[in-house]
């Protein structure tokens, strides 16, 4: 079965650090690849998602993510962090074909301090 | 377009109890997922639904139920319920098939079992 690791639980920054969350991903096909996020009281919202084609994808409030295939990656970068990016970032996976549920990484809290 | 709203918000229930979950999704989505979402488990795929169909299932026992209606409001039904089905149940809709499409979530119903 499909499974997304992400390694970082809880990342703690200063305001204007750079981010970067790990993703990896279990399955040798074909695979459509998001990163969601949820800010404190607020619904899951997708950032970004990669289906095809270039592989650096950006996505809303300044984030992107590399789609690195070799290394069944998907991780999500931001060049200087926010306050208000301060929310859990989940990164999830759906197979291209078949099955197309999303399955969901377990989630990182990431927390700026101004 | 309004968003995808779930009903009740907050419901408290206890053990051997059953309980229905309601999602209307944004209009004009055909597809309705189910996910339960818990600190030990994070988010599960429970089912997805589109033009009335169950389309997916994930791993979840026959207590777990859900239906879709001609107007793509979906419930979700869990019967005897347990101690272990408390969590945040979000519901989440597409146009199109999950997995394809971008998935707008809802606010969740927070369920406790007692």
């Amino acid at each position: 079965a499909q499974s997304v690791s992400q390694h970082n639980h809880h990342v703690i920054l200063s305001e204007a650090a750079s981010l970067e969350l790990g993703c990896n991903y279990s399955y040798g096909g074909t695979v459509n690849l998001f990163w969601y996020v949820q800010y404190p009281g607020q619904h899951l919202q997708l950032l970004l998602k990669y289906f095809s084609g270039d592989p650096l994808v950006k996505g809303i409030k300044g984030f992107e993510a590399e789609f690195i295939k070799s290394k069944f990656s998907f991780n999500l970068r931001k060049p200087s962090v926010q306050w208000s990016d301060t929310a859990e970032y989940f990164c999830a996976v759906t197979l291209d074909t078949g099955r197309r549920a999303l399955t969901f990484g377990s989630g990182t809290r990431l927390q700026v301090q101004p | 377009k309004a968003g995808v709203t779930q009903t009740p918000r907050y419901l408290i229930k206890t053990r051997g109890q059953q309980v229905t979950l309601s999602c209307s999704p944004i209009s004009g989505h055909r597809s309705v997922s189910w996910y339960q979402q818990t600190p030990g488990q994070g988010l599960q795929f429970l089912f997805e639904y589109f033009s009335e169909t169950q389309r997916n299932k994930g791993n979840f026992p026959g207590r777990f139920s859900g239906r879709q209606f001609s107007n793509s409001r979906s419930e979700m039904n869990v019967s005897t319920l347990e101690l272990g089905d408390s969590a945040l149940y979000l519901c989440a809709s597409s146009e199109g098939l999950a997995g394809v499409d971008e998935q707008f979530f809802g606010p969740g119903t927070r369920l406790t079992v007692l």
